[in-house]
């Protein structure tokens, strides 16, 4: 069964840096994009960019362009979300996902909260 | 950017209703449409894909038609564990944008 397993919950502090990471399994993870996605507390799901693995080509929304660096590990299956300088506005659920037929998100890691406050 | 709306933003039902959401994009997505689950604390789960594909393991219940700018998702009879959040999403054209979502609750 494909999983997707995310790092755990993480609390910052304005301006501090930060990577999460989403460990894929039980597929050839150099085979298929990953993108990333954001949920802000009670908001809708926002879509911030995706990679493909096996060359480490990104692609990323013009929102979320030059906050965020998508990478990944392929020796070790894992794709990365980091930032540089934490906001406020950056606390969220942070969800990976592997594509699917479509281009449709047809797997998803268990999301990690960051959660950003002096 | 491509917008998605959907409607309505939120519903009450019962179980056993029959459910229609719709998806509008704001230009042509083609069938790059795609349906998601969300229940609360939890990830999303890929519904239907391609407009009218059901993803493995989903229940016949659900379905999705539509192309261009105008998609539906139909729930043909409403189960107590299909209380949730809807979004569509496009992925005919970065960056992929989703709608708003549309919350079902029980009457």
């Amino acid at each position: 069964e494909v999983q997707l397993v995310q790092s755990g919950a993480e609390v910052k502090k304005p301006g501090e840096s930060l990577r999460i990471s989403c460990k894929g399994s039980e597929y050839s993870f150099t085979s298929y994009w990953i993108s990333w996605v954001r949920q802000m507390p009670g908001k809708g799901l926002e879509w911030m960019g995706r990679i493909d693995p096996s060359e480490s080509y990104t692609h990323y929304s013009p929102s979320f362009q030059g906050h965020v660096t998508i990478s990944a590990d392929r020796s070790i299956s894992t794709a990365f979300l980091q930032w540089s300088s934490l906001k406020a506005s950056d606390t969220a659920m942070y969800y990976c996902a592997r594509h699917h037929y479509g281009d449709s998100l047809g797997y998803w890691g268990q999301g990690t909260l960051v959660t950003v406050s002096s | 950017d491509i917008q998605m709306t959907q409607s309505p933003s939120s519903l009450s039902a019962s179980v056993g209703d029959r459910l229609t959401i719709t998806c509008r994009a704001s230009q042509s997505v083609s069938s790059y449409l795609n349906w998601y689950q969300q229940k609360p604390g939890k990830a999303p789960t890929l519904l239907i894909y391609a407009a009218s594909s059901l993803q493995g393991g989903v229940p016949s219940r659900f379905s999705g038609s539509g192309s261009g700018t105008h998609f539906t998702l139909t729930i043909s009879s409403l189960q107590p564990e299909d209380f949730a959040t809807y979004y569509c999403q496009q992925s005919f054209s970065t960056p992929w944008t989703f709608g708003q979502g549309t919350k079902v609750e029980i009457k």
